[in-house]
């Protein structure tokens, strides 16, 4: 079946510091990719997604490609802000699971100034 | 446009008792979905419904679990009885189209605390 493993958290960096957090998954078909994002008290909302193999998804400075070869969608941002401190997940739907998404386990990332 | 909205945002019940959840999607969303979230986890789908047929229920506990959207518009998902491992946030989220990239809207999820 399909899942996504994303890297262990909490992470912690200091404003304008650079961000990855990696994503692997595993899937039948050809899944799109998304990253949601979940700001303290809010609601999830999709950050950026992918729907075929290396096409980047971007939004509000953040990145990340879809790599069929190595099953990733890593999600970068050249220059972290205070407010992007949030609970970041990856997840993967389409393909063969019919608009169902499955998620990683969340990154929660703060932001220092 | 307004968004998923749920309610209760809160609502803590003891053990083996019952609660509800209600759900009302963006309009003109024909897929409705709800997902699990527990402490430390990301979102576990329980069930899909297109319009208010089930798509996918294969992860919803139906021995204590269930839940209808009787008109194709909201919906509610009830637990009975209420178990210690309940306690999670249960999201709503809808979408356009279900397959693809089509994108999912969540709602702001209920917190359920099970004594």
């Amino acid at each position: 079946g399909n899942s996504v493993t994303q890297m262990e958290g909490p992470v912690t960096l200091s404003e304008e510091a650079f961000l990855t957090i990696n994503c692997t998954y595993t899937a039948t078909g050809y899944p799109s990719l998304f990253w949601y994002v979940q700001y303290p008290g809010e609601g999830l909302q999709l950050l950026l997604k992918a729907t075929k193999a290396d096409d980047k998804g971007s939004n509000k400075g953040f990145e990340a490609t879809y790599r069929k070869e190595t099953t990733s969608f890593h999600l970068e941002k050249g220059s972290v802000q205070v407010s992007d401190s949030a609970v970041y997940f990856c997840a993967l739907g389409g393909g063969t699971s019919y608009g169902k998404l499955t998620f990683g386990q969340g990154t929660i990332l703060t932001v220092h100034p | 446009e307004a968004g998923v909205a749920q309610s209760p945002r809160y609502k803590i019940i003891e053990k083996r008792q019952s609660v509800a959840f209600w759900c009302n999607p963006i309009s003109g969303h024909a897929t409705l979905y709800w997902y699990q979230q527990i402490l430390g986890q990301g979102p576990k789908l329980l069930i899909q419904f297109q319009n208010n047929g089930v798509v996918d229920d294969s992860q919803l506990p139906k021995d204590r679990f269930s839940a209808e959207r009787l008109k194709g518009v909201d919906s509610t998902l009830k637990i009975q009885p209420a178990k210690l491992e309940d306690s999670a946030v249960y999201l709503c989220a809808s979408s356009l189209n279900p397959q693809g990239a089509g994108e999912q809207f969540f709602g702001p999820g209920t917190r359920l605390t099970v004594l």
